[in-house]
């Protein structure tokens, strides 16, 4: 059965910095593209980030580039988001998504983080 | 970047009701339109992929057609269950965008 399970989310101030974490099981991890996506409250959904198997290759939408960092450790199933320059308009629960096979078709998501940029 | 319009944006309906729903994108995807449901305080959840391939365990009342800019999902009876919001995505190219979403209520 994939499962993902997110952690890492919470309170923090504008400017600030959180690194989100995902633990992934029952799949073969490596050789799955994943995503973050995000849901601010009361929102649809954004697309944040994208990673590939090896964690070779890194997208992000342009409201995070330069801020966000996406990696993976295939060694312990874990993806990482790492978020600097944290502004309000992050505020949002995060999702991690696994893609299906060679695409961004998201078939199992994570319950998600919720991380709250706030003074 | 590829923008992806819903309509309608809510939707009262009836258990039992036809339901479609629509979603353009402002250029050509081909088939790479993907359809998620979101229940409250719940993750997304896959429906149907490549614009119309059911995802394995979705009941068979949900559909979906479409190609190039127009696609529609569609819900042959509704239950109970189904109440909930609907995205469409574009698998089409990075950024991966979503719809605004559709809210299907109680009529």
């Amino acid at each position: 059965e994939v499962q993902l399970l997110e952690s890492g989310g919470g309170l923090v101030q504008p400017g600030g910095s959180l690194r989100l974490s995902c633990a992934a099981s029952g799949f073969t991890f490596s050789s799955y593209a994943m995503s973050w996506v995000r849901q601010a409250p009361g929102k649809g959904l954004e697309w944040v980030s994208a990673i590939s198997g090896s964690g070779g290759t890194t997208y992000y939408a342009d409201s995070v580039k330069g801020r966000f960092t996406f990696s993976r450790d295939n060694s312990k199933n874990t993806l990482y988001l790492q978020m600097n320059s944290l502004r309000a308009a992050d505020t949002a629960v995060y999702y991690c998504a696994k893609a299906m096979s060679s695409s961004s078709v998201f078939d199992y998501w994570g319950q998600g983080t919720l991380v709250t940029v706030s003074s | 970047d590829i923008q992806m319009t819903q309509s309608p944006s809510s939707l009262s309906a009836s258990v039992g009701d036809r339901v479609t729903i629509t979603c353009r994108a402002s250029q050509s995807i081909s088939n790479y339109l993907n359809w998620y449901q979101q229940k409250p305080g719940k993750a997304p959840k896959l429906l149907i992929y490549a614009a119309s391939s059911l995802q394995s365990g979705v009941p068979s009342r949900f559909s979906g057609s479409g190609s190039g800019t127009d696609f529609t999902l569609t819900i042959s009876s509704l239950q109970p269950e189904d109440f909930a919001t609907y995205y469409c995505q574009q698998s089409y190219s990075n950024p991966y965008s979503f719809g605004q979403g559709t809210k299907l209520e109680i009529k």
